[in-house]
């Protein structure tokens, strides 16, 4: 069964760093692109960035550029997603998706998400 | 940077009644890079529709998308109770590698 099993809540202060991770089947982790989605609280939907796991090769979006950090970990199947600088604007659910071959073009399974709460 | 606009912001149906709901890019895009999904409170978003007008794996055959250029709709034939949620437009722009959301439909009863 294709999975995307996302690590839990965080709440985090302002300017410090979060770290999620996203841990795949191996098989999704081998063959596919998996991509950050976040969503603010009421808002809706924003690409941040998409890593091809087995090859490390990273896009990340112009918003978060220089913010966000995404890797993949080959010994557990796990990607991760790091943000720093931190602000309230932060504040969001985050999901992990799997880029639908062949185009990659849509998101065909998420994972849970993990909600990150940025608050002094 | 194409911008996607969505409407109606919001839509109220009843069950049973059709629901049709806009997509509307900026400029013209490939049909194989768009797609829709649905959203219910505190869950993730799910494949719908994908190069416009595939259905993804396990989609009810009342979901349709059709569509192409600039104009993309999405069309559930006869509305079930479970389909009243959020509707999310998304496209892919090659390059650079990017993807886009639309803002969003609310379909409520």
């Amino acid at each position: 069964q294709v999975q995307l099993v996302q690590s839990g809540a965080e709440v985090k202060k302002p300017g410090s760093s979060v770290k999620v991770s996203c841990k795949a089947s191996e098989d999704t982790f081998r063959r596919y692109p998996i991509s950050w989605v976040r969503q603010a609280p009421g808002q809706g939907l924003e690409w941040m960035g998409k890593i091809i796991p087995i090859l490390g090769i990273v896009n990340d979006a112009q918003e978060v550029q220089g913010r966000v950090t995404i890797i993949a970990d080959k010994s557990t199947s796990t990607v991760y997603m790091e943000l720093s600088s931190l602000r309230s604007e932060d504040t969001a659910v985050y999901y992990c998706a799997r880029n639908q071959p062949p185009y990659d073009a849509a998101f065909d399974v998420w994972g849970q998400g993990t909600t990150v709460i940025v608050s002094a | 940077e194409i911008v996607l606009t969505q409407s109606p912001g919001t839509l109220s149906l009843s069950p049973g009644e059709r629901a049709t709901l806009s997509c509307r890019a900026s400029q013209s895009v490939p049909s194989s890079y768009l797609a829709w999904y649905q959203q219910k409170p505190g869950q993730a978003p799910r494949l719908l529709i994908y190069g416009a007008s595939s259905r993804a794996t396990g989609i009810p055959d009342r979901f349709s998308g059709s569509g192409s250029g600039t104009d993309f709709t999405l069309t559930i034939s006869r509305l079930e109770p479970e389909d009243f949620a959020v509707y999310y437009c998304q496209l892919y722009d090659s390059s650079p590698p990017w993807w886009t959301f639309g803002q969003g439909t609310t379909l409520e009863i």
